[in-house]
Parts: C-alpha cells; structure tokens; sequence
C-alpha cells in the first residue's frame, strides 16, 4: 500500500527545474506533499483532494491524477532552499490514515 | 503559535531497556499522530488519537509500544522492552481535524538502542 516515488534522488543547478512522482496502487482520497531537510521535521507543502485539481505554491506545484493514482509535485525554477527530501503522504478512501512513500532526496547546486 | 513539542530530543538506551517520549500538541488540535521514522524512510504512522479516543494503531507492535493520551492534550509514547530495530526518530504530528487536514510535525526524538 505504500505509495511509490520516483526518482529517488534529483541534483539540479539552482534554477533548474523538477518534477517528482508519486503512484499508488490503491484507489486515493487525497494526496499530500511535505519535505524534510535533514535532522528537521517534515513541513507541510500542500493537498490535493481527488477531483484533479491542481495547487500552486510559490514556484512549486503539484496535480492529482485520480484515474492514474499519481500525483506530480513540479519545482520550477529551484532555489536552493529547495534542497531537502519531499513526501507524498496517500489516503485512502474513508480513511484518514496518512502513509508515505520512501521519498525523493533533491540537491539544489549554486 | 507555539509548534509541537517533544521530549527527549535525543535517547540513547541499552536493548531491553525501556523508555517513554512526550509530545504536546499544537493548543485546539483535536489529531494527534505518533510516527516512527527510520533512517532513510519515510514516516510510518504508529497510533492516530482524535481527542483522547485512538483511531488508528493497526501498526503499533502491541507487545512493547503502548501510547496514551488521557485528557486529550498531552501523549506519551513508551517502549518496553526495546529492541535494536526500534533505532529511529520518532516522530509527533498534530492536526485541527483528522483527514485532510495539514500535520504539523514536531522536532522529533531520536532514539538510539545500542
């Protein structure tokens, strides 16, 4: 049940742009998005509801492809502030427990 | 608004030894999550309380780790006894409303049995 993330490591050069992966074999509820910088806790990103909407925050964003049961998570233009390891939590339908993939580590370089 | 508070932030103990972890959620948040994250993996959800009553703890190993939340503020997470696969962060969220409500994490306690 766990969701599977891809890739799961990204080095880009500051502005540079990424994309990271999250399927599940499962039919979802919600999809959602955290990082985790290194010896921190994680901090909350954003949501995605089933439905295929998208959300924007900053130069990230991400969409929810119900049908496929992945959802996307686009950094645009990185800074390197992004450097971290990104979640996806899944939930499943009437469920509010919260399982998350084994993440994707990306490396924002000057 | 004050985060999530947790205590220890580090705990280093022997196996078969016993140890208990404290969170203090965010003050109104009804959701409080227990996870266990070991190193290079995600966070895996060990016990979900909505107020004081558990919702979810299909993976908590029963036999050694109890969680309590007696007045609906405040839990205690306890392991006893500890084995060496147990090493990992471990991991308080809190939530206004379960679901699809956004988790506010706390700075976690790391524990290393040796």
């Amino acid at each position: 049940q766990q969701p599977v993330q891809s890739p799961q490591a990204v080095i880009l050069r500051e502005g540079e742009d990424a994309v990271i992966n999250c399927s599940s074999s499962k039919a979802l509820y919600s999809v959602h998005w955290y990082r985790q910088k290194h010896g921190e806790a994680p901090i909350f990103l954003m949501i995605l509801l089933k439905g295929g909407e998208q959300k924007g925050h900053d130069k990230i964003s991400a969409s929810f492809n119900e049908k496929k049961q992945q959802s996307s998570l686009y950094l645009t233009a990185s800074q390197l502030s992004y450097s971290g390891t990104y979640f996806c939590g899944t939930e499943m339908d009437s469920s509010y427990k919260l399982i998350f993939g084994s993440g994707t580590r990306l490396l924002v370089r000057p | 608004e004050a985060g999530v508070a947790q205590s220890p932030r580090y705990k280093i103990i022997e196996k078969r030894q016993s140890v208990a972890f404290w969170c203090n959620p965010i003050s109104g948040h009804a959701t409080l999550y227990w996870y266990q994250q070991i190193l290079g993996q995600g966070p895996k959800l060990l016990i979900q309380f909505q107020n004081n009553g558990v919702v979810d703890d299909s993976q908590l190993p029963k036999d050694r780790f109890s969680a309590e939340r007696l007045k609906g503020v405040d839990s205690t997470l306890k392991i006893q006894p500890a084995k060496l696969e147990d090493s990992a962060v471990y991991l308080c969220a809190s939530s206004l409303l379960p679901g699809t409500n956004e988790q506010y994490f706390g700075p976690g306690t790391r524990l290393t049995v040796t």
